[in-house]
């Protein structure tokens, strides 16, 4: 089974901190994203990274930046925390499409950060 | 850019009522349609996904979506539901940028509560 692994459950911080969220996955996924998930928003890509070093912004990537130094892990990191980067941070991962396997466009997510920027 | 509606924000239902959430996305070239669940506590799964073929697609627990590629909908259908079947659905589209690279872009989820 793929595994998508983030390193905190839970993470509290204070304003003005740097923060970094790091996700690694296990299946040699080229795909990775970041997601951050708010009531009554749904779920907004942040960015994602389709190979190593390389990233593309998402829909909302002011306040965030992303290190894709290894094929297997995904850091976002939150130059200068704000409150209103409190919210709940996905990760997930995916193999590259044109594969030819319809199977490949799932994503698998980890099991999330509830980040509480205080 | 791609985006993607989901009509109802909360949905509540008695156990063996029938179940329709809607989802419309913008987009107007070749999409691909999923429909995923979060269980309370857990992480995302997917529940279902078209690529081609039938447009009626059939997913795990008794869940199925029709593709109207002239209406630019997937909704998402089950005709009984189960107190079990209480979370939040999330119907998501494949846009694919430049570099070969993909995402998908989600709705903002519909929270299903069903009542025993």
């Amino acid at each position: 089974d793929v595994k998508v692994t983030q390193s905190s459950r839970y993470l509290v911080k204070r304003t003005g901190e740097k923060v970094f969220l790091e996700c690694v996955q296990d299946m040699d996924h080229e795909n990775m994203f970041w997601y951050r998930q708010d009531p009554g928003l749904g779920l907004r890509l942040i960015y994602f990274s389709y190979d190593v070093k390389m990233k593309e912004k998402g829909d909302i990537p002011e306040g965030y930046s992303v290190s894709r130094e290894k094929k297997e892990r995904f850091s976002l990191i939150l130059e200068s925390a704000s409150t209103n980067q409190t919210s709940m941070y996905l990760c997930a991962s995916s193999f590259q499409p044109g594969q030819q396997t319809a199977t490949n466009e799932k994503l698998f997510f980890g099991s999330g950060t509830q980040l509480s920027v205080l | 850019a791609q985006s993607v509606s989901q009509h109802n924000h909360h949905v509540i239902l008695s156990e063996a009522a029938s179940l329709e959430l809607g989802c419309n996305y913008s987009y107007g070239g070749t999409v691909n349609l999923f429909w995923y669940v979060q269980y309370p506590g857990q992480h995302l799964q997917l529940l279902l996904k078209y690529f081609s073929g039938d447009p009626l697609v059939k997913g795990i627990k008794g869940f199925e979506a029709e593709f109207i590629k002239s209406k630019f909908s997937f909704n998402l259908r089950k005709p009984s539901v189960q107190w079990s079947d209480t979370a939040e659905y999330f119907c998501a589209v494949t846009s694919y940028s430049g570099a070969g690279s993909y995402q998908l872009t989600f709705g903002k989820g519909t929270k299903l509560s069903v009542i025993p």
